[in-house]
């Protein structure tokens, strides 16, 4: 079965500082997909990012960044100068295409708090 | 381009009570997924629709079902309420159940048995 771990339960940091988040997977799978969403207040999950395990290639954007390493079977998240708004939930998940469908496996997920 | 819909936004019940929920996929997709997230967890998925059709189901009862209609909305039933349904569940759209395409949520239901 496909398992999630995200260790960190809760992360407070300051404005401006580098936070990372970390996820760690577990599948029998050779071909997966694994995705972070962001979850406000509000509660709505807010899709960020998907990589394949064939793409190992780290990527930038804005803000983020991701490092994927599949010999240790992490998916680490990484927010760099930290605002209020990033202030969430943030889950790891693990695609499984079971036959004729798909289903997400997702972490604990980690509260980060943001503050001023 | 309008995104998932759900409704209602919140739902109080009793015990044993029936509820539906309702979800409206994102515009163009064809695939609807329910998850079921309480309070402090990630969300568990129940089960995924296509082509009308239950295509996996996740360690559900048999008191949630769901249906999906022509339009490819969807919606989640559960029977015989108890205290321990109380929880977010989640509607997510993606564009086709055989591949691994991102799953895009809504808002959620936020229901609450008494």
């Amino acid at each position: 079965a496909q398992k999630v771990t995200q260790a960190q339960t809760e992360i407070s940091v300051v404005e401006k500082e580098d936070v990372t988040l970390d996820c760690v997977y577990e599948t029998r799978d050779t071909t997966y997909y694994l995705f972070w969403y962001k979850q406000p207040p509000s509660g709505e999950l807010v899709f960020l990012i998907r990589r394949n395990s064939f793409d190992e290639q780290n990527e930038i954007s804005g803000r983020y960044s991701w490092n994927f390493q599949k010999s240790t079977s992490s998916f680490n998240f990484t927010i760099t100068a930290s605002q209020v708004v990033d202030s969430a939930v943030y889950f790891c998940a693990l695609s499984e295409l079971t036959g004729t469908a798909s289903k997400l496996t997702f972490g604990t997920g980690t509260r980060l708090q943001v503050t001023l | 381009d309008a995104g998932v819909t759900q409704s209602p936004t919140h739902l109080i019940k009793t015990r044993g009570q029936q509820v539906t929920l309702r979800c409206s996929p994102k515009s163009g997709h064809d695939t609807v997924s329910w998850y079921q997230q309480a309070l402090g967890q990630g969300p568990q998925f129940i089960f995924q629709y296509y082509e009308e059709e239950e295509r996996q189901r996740g360690n559900f009862p048999d008191r949630f079902s769901g249906h999906q209609f022509p339009n490819y909305s969807s919606e989640l039933n559960v029977n015989a309420l108890l205290l321990g349904d109380s929880a977010l569940y989640l509607c997510a759209s993606s564009l086709y159940a055989t591949s691994t395409d991102t799953q895009y949520f809504g808002p959620g239901t936020r229901l609450t048995v008494l």
